[in-house]
């Protein structure tokens, strides 16, 4: 079964702390994986798409990487502002579906 | 740009009613989508339709039905409310399936 379980759920950081979130998917062939934001009562807004173990993308203060296996968000420095729920999917070859994972709320403690 | 834009962005229905819940956008894209979300179980693929005329069922789609009569607007209906519908609606569309995925802003349903 097709399954994508982002962790921590929750994470609460100091200004300036730097730390990572994770995604771990078990998909019946990878097509691609992405991040989004989503502000409270906003939709979510696209950050990255990662297509094949190895790579990298980067924004900012954010970094994504890709394994065959999981994805991880890493922040730098981070800001209050980048306060948000951080979700990743996963696409699979076949069909057009994608996948969610529930999210992980991100609050930045000035 | 507009971007997707979803109306309304607020309703309540009483167990039984029916609504149409209207996704529109600007970008040309083929394919969109309707998601739910709800607390502790991640966006779910409703419907989704990869062009004007066609629709397909994604991986939660009983008690929905969709329409596609123009590229830019995709139609989400209840024909019969329940309170298990209570959740948060949002469109999407890309312009490949292969593509980045633009939300709207959503519409949260209450069913009474």
């Amino acid at each position: 079964e097709d399954q994508v379980t982002q962790s921590p759920e929750a994470l609460r950081l100091q200004e300036g702390e730097s730390s990572s979130l994770n995604c771990s998917y078990t998909v019946s062939g990878l097509r691609g994986l992405f991040w989004y934001r989503q502000d409270p009562g906003k939709g979510p807004e696209f950050l990255f798409t990662l297509y094949s173990a190895g790579e990298e993308k980067e924004k900012e203060r954010l970094k994504a990487t890709l394994t065959k296996k999981e994805s991880f968000l890493h922040i730098t420095a981070p800001k209050p502002e980048d306060s948000a729920t951080y979700l990743c999917a996963v696409q699979v070859r076949t069909g057009n579906q994608f996948y969610f994972g529930t999210g992980t709320s991100l609050t930045v403690i000035p | 740009n507009a971007g997707v834009t979803q109306t309304p962005k607020f309703r309540v229905l009483k167990t039984g009613q029916s609504m149409t819940l209207l996704c529109a956008q600007d970008m040309n894209h083929e394919y969109m989508y309707w998601y739910r979300q709800d607390p502790g179980m991640g966006l779910r693929l409703i419907h989704y339709s990869v062009g004007e005329g066609t629709t397909a069922k994604g991986e939660v789609p009983d008690g929905y039905n969709v329409s596609r009569l123009k590229k830019q607007n995709f139609l989400l209906g209840l024909e019969s409310a329940a309170p298990s519908q209570t959740s948060v609606y949002f469109c999407a569309s890309s312009y490949l399936n292969t593509d980045t995925q633009y939300f709207g802003p959503g519409t949260r349903l209450t069913v009474l």
